[in-house]
């Protein structure tokens, strides 16, 4: 079980923000982040824990090992505000964090 | 260009079945595992099953083992969802993902279909 937080936040343009998510037991680092906007299909952004996608802007970025993992905006952009979601790969029967709202304060 | 495409989805009537498709063009669609997640209405994201490259290994999440079967056809660069006894949580977006990643380590979904909306409703 992968359990994110906070399910959702506020932040301004240009704010670091970071979101957590936790296993429920050791994953090593299975662990992949994905970006969701309203109406569209999820991007992946980060994967094998802290392996940034090809495409995807520096100010993303990744970190963690075992049960705790990061995904950290270094500086917020307008196109940033979405729905993000961790994802373990460790285990054959993959499942997905809840899911964090960033949302525009 | 890359791409995943869905088709099949619809309204059904509760203990109904439904056949899911997804037509992959632009990459070598038989040697990648593939996956179907779903996203009910307000929801987040929940994988819904994978098979391998060859269709040797295939997994279900516990929620619909039993009742969908996932499939695959290479010679036409397809996937399938094959869902019976329909309940009305099941009805979601339902999302085709290629599989993707030098190592295990490594394996995520980096393409997504548009996906495609299965309603279950009397």
């Amino acid at each position: 079980q992968m359990t994110q937080s906070p399910s959702s936040l506020s932040a301004s343009v240009g704010d670091r923000v970071t979101i957590t998510c936790r296993a429920s037991r050791s994953i090593s680092n299975y662990l992949n982040w994905y970006q969701q906007k309203p109406g569209k299909a999820p991007k992946l952004l980060i994967y094998a824990a802290s392996s940034l996608q090809s495409g995807v802007p520096s100010r993303f970025s990744g970190s963690g090992f075992g049960t705790d993992f990061t995904l950290t905006i270094s500086s917020l952009q307008p196109e940033d505000f979405a729905t993000y979601y961790c994802q373990q790969n460790y285990h054959t029967l993959r499942t997905f964090g809840q899911g964090t709202k960033v949302e525009i304060k | 260009e890359v791409q995943l495409v869905e088709s099949g989805g619809g309204l059904v009537k509760p203990g109904g079945s439904l056949r899911l498709s997804c037509a992959a063009s632009g990459f070598t669609f038989s040697t990648y595992s593939m996956n179907w997640v779903r996203q009910g209405p307000g929801k987040g994201l929940e994988w819904v099953s994978s098979l391998d490259y060859s269709s040797s290994y295939i997994y279900y999440a516990d929620s619909v083992k039993g009742r969908f079967t996932i499939s695959r056809d290479n010679t036409k660069n397809s996937l399938y969802l094959q869902m019976n006894s329909l309940r009305a949580e099941d009805t979601a977006i339902y999302y085709c993902a290629r599989e993707t990643g030098d190592s295990a380590m490594e394996n995520a979904f980096d393409i997504w279909g548009q996906g495609t909306m299965v309603t279950v409703s009397s």
